[in-house]
């Protein structure tokens, strides 16, 4: 499985758009980028999931360039409710396990 | 939206009993997972399970814990002689094994005293 390198931490401040980047450089030919969300003492929550170019949903977007080595979160204007621990995982398959790093842990101000 | 459900969401238990975790996952998924988070440090895995039996397991994963799905809905995790470093929060979650991503249950903050 791809080892995945996220800042450990990072403050914005409310209505700002806020983006974390992570980097993936042995990400394999079959491996999709997943973003996952989590509260403190709750579990995780899917966030966006992408294999290349740009995914939006209702909630974020991700960035993923052509060579497929990074990928970027972005977060339009947050709240004070996306305070969390942001979680970038890297791997194969809508049924394999999932391995979390130490996630980012985003601290939004007002 | 559906919901992966866990009960209790605290059990405090004393070192050496038997503890039993109760997951009722997302009806229509048929794989299901446990994984716990230890406070402060990452999730981690344990076992996955699909077709009535473990699909992978860790290392952590060891002859003191099973999983069971006694019925058409429940997913239990069973630690036989639980130990001081069993303490942690153990999450369930789902997956249709189709759609994107997993669904977590709120967990169940378990501490062995």
């Amino acid at each position: 499985l791809a080892k995945t390198t996220q800042p450990i931490s990072m403050d914005s401040y409310e209505g700002q758009e806020v983006n974390i980047t992570c980097s993936h450089n042995n990400i394999a030919t079959n491996d999709y980028i997943t973003w996952y969300q989590q509260f403190p003492s709750q579990g995780p929550r899917f966030i966006i999931q992408g294999y290349k170019t740009k995914v939006t949903n209702e909630v974020a977007s991700l960035f993923i360039p052509a060579d497929r080595k990074s990928s970027t979160l972005s977060l339009p204007r947050v709240s004070l409710s996306d305070t969390a621990v942001y979680y970038c995982l890297v791997g194969g398959g809508a049924t394999n396990k999932l391995i979390f790093g130490t996630g980012t842990l985003l601290a939004v101000q007002p | 939206e559906p919901e992966v459900t866990q009960t209790p969401s605290h059990q405090v238990t004393q070192m050496g009993q038997e503890v039993i975790l109760r997951c009722v996952p997302i009806s229509n998924h048929l794989y299901f997972y446990w994984y716990r988070q230890i406070l402060g440090q990452k999730v981690e895995f344990l076992v996955s399970f699909y077709n009535n039996e473990i699909s992978e397991k860790s290392e952590i994963f060891d002859d003191q814990f099973s999983v069971e799905r006694p019925d058409g809905s429940n997913f239990t995790l069973k630690i036989r002689s639980t130990k001081l470093e069993d303490s942690a929060m153990y999450f369930c979650a789902s997956s249709d094994g189709e759609a994107y991503g997993y669904t977590f249950g709120s967990g169940t903050r378990l501490t062995v005293v």
